[in-house]
């Protein structure tokens, strides 16, 4: 069946360097994605979500890009901090009035001071 | 800032038992879900909830499974006969519409059934 999923499952990388996170979907309907985060022992926090109509979306310290074409999702992060230390996770939905959220396995991403 | 709860933070049970697992979602919500996750796999979609009734619900969620939401500030999930592959974390999250990335999860439910 169709799922999304993520090409590296850690990531380790020194404060203050930018981190990228990639995912990779399968599920051509899709067309709102959303990067979640997710520190040990908490549930998943919204972080930054994009519609199929854009290609690229800036927030705070992070930019969520989109290529539809390769069906491929990005998670860049700025400046790096200990803090961004969790395990990441991009889900997708379709537009079909409900929110049903399909999520990917996640990457852990390790910052070292 | 508003937040999701859920009680208890660990639940342990016995094969064949029945859980309740308890939310209370942010107070303004109108949607519910229920998500689980396995450990060391993907949070899996349960079921959606609106208007006191289920919008959507996944291939998890069977017979065994049922929500409610017995007053105005709690949610619940129910497992009627508790398997041991139930064990996992139980989210629940909430959101003030259909803007699907906006559901604010709460700390979960690490249910362990022995």
């Amino acid at each position: 069946g169709e799922s999304v999923g993520l090409h590296l499952p850690t990531l380790s990388v020194q404060e203050g360097d930018n981190s990228i996170i990639n995912c990779a979907y399968s599920n051509s309907a899709s067309d709102y994605f959303i990067w979640y985060k997710q520190e040990s022992g908490k549930g998943p926090q919204f972080i930054i979500d994009i519609r199929s109509n854009m290609d690229k979306r800036q927030g705070q310290r992070v930019t969520v890009l989109l290529n539809k074409t390769v069906k491929h999702l990005s998670l860049q992060i700025a400046a790096t901090q200990p803090g961004d230390s969790a395990v990441y996770f991009c889900a997708e939905t379709m537009n079909s009035g409900y929110s049903t959220l399909t999520f990917g396995k996640g990457t852990m991403l390790l910052v070292s001071p | 800032e508003p937040e999701v709860t859920q009680t208890p933070s660990h639940q342990v049970t016995q094969m064949g038992q029945e859980v309740i697992l308890r939310c209370v979602p942010i107070s303004n919500h109108l949607y519910f879900y229920w998500y689980r996750q396995i450990l060391g796999q993907k949070v899996e979609f349960l079921v959606s909830f609106y208007n006191n009734e289920i919008s959507e619900k996944s291939e998890i969620f069977d017979d065994q499974f049922s929500v409610e939401r017995p007053d105005g500030s709690n949610f619940t999930l129910k497992i009627r006969s508790t398997k041991l592959e139930d064990s996992a974390m139980y989210f629940c999250a909430s959101s003030e519409d259909f803007s699907r990335g906006e559901q604010f999860f709460g700390p979960g439910t690490r249910l362990t059934v022995l």
